[in-house]
């Protein structure tokens, strides 16, 4: 089975400190997207990438960034944390059509 | 972008029963997928159909899409009590079919 791991499952970080949130898959996978999802709002797309060092923007990337130096891993960053950015971040990866998502990193900014 | 919305929010039923969720979505699509998910853990998928399909069937689901009325709906049959958990639909956003949209989920709770 294909796994996908986020690096922390909670994390409390400081306003304005950067965070990075890792994510990594095991089955060569060319997608990879991070989504940030909270209550009444549903999941909304931050970014994707189709390969190495390739990256688009989802729907609200303001106040994120990505790095994908090598295929299996994909990292979102917080520039300067916000505490409206506190939210629960789920990763997730696929082939072609179908994903497989990480249990998600629980993300409190205080 | 495109988004799918699923209704109703919330659903409520026994063992036994069957549960029905819908999907509306805005534009054309390539495909359409349901994930569910359990609380605070990540979404799992369940089953996709293709913009050239009507509908799919996989263990006790059953999915149907209606492009015409850009709609789907999800029904599993007998439910479980495991089956509690949030249902997501989900429809891709770039021509590729791969980057996904979804709503904002139907949660499902099935007693016992």
């Amino acid at each position: 089975d294909v796994k996908v791991t986020q690096s922390s499952r909670y994390l409390v970080k400081r306003t304005g400190e950067k965070v990075f949130l890792e994510c990594v898959q095991d089955m060569d996978h060319e997608n990879m997207f991070w989504y940030r999802q909270d209550p009444g709002l549903g999941l909304r797309l931050i970014y994707f990438s189709y390969d190495v060092k390739m990256k688009e923007k989802g729907d609200i990337p303001e106040g994120y960034s990505v790095s994908r130096e090598k295929k299996e891993r994909f990292s979102l960053i917080l520039e300067s944390a916000s505490t409206n950015q506190t939210s629960m971040y789920l990763c997730a990866s696929s082939l072609l059509y179908g994903y497989t998502f990480g249990s998600g990193t629980r993300l409190t900014v205080v | 972008s495109q988004q799918g919305e699923e209704d109703p929010q919330a659903l409520s039923i026994q063992e036994g029963e069957n549960a029905t969720m819908n999907c509306s979505y805005k534009t054309s699509i390539n495909n359409l997928q349901w994930y569910r998910q359990n609380s605070g853990r990540g979404l799992v998928h369940l089953i996709l159909i293709r913009s050239n399909e009507r509908e799919k069937h996989s263990g006790r689901l059953r999915v149907t899409l209606d492009t015409s009325k850009k709609s789907s709906s999800l029904l599993i049959t007998a439910s479980r009590a495991a089956d509690t958990a949030s249902y997501f639909c989900a429809t891709a956003v770039n021509q590729a079919g791969t980057a996904l949209i979804f709503g904002k989920g139907t949660t499902l709770s099935v007693s016992s």
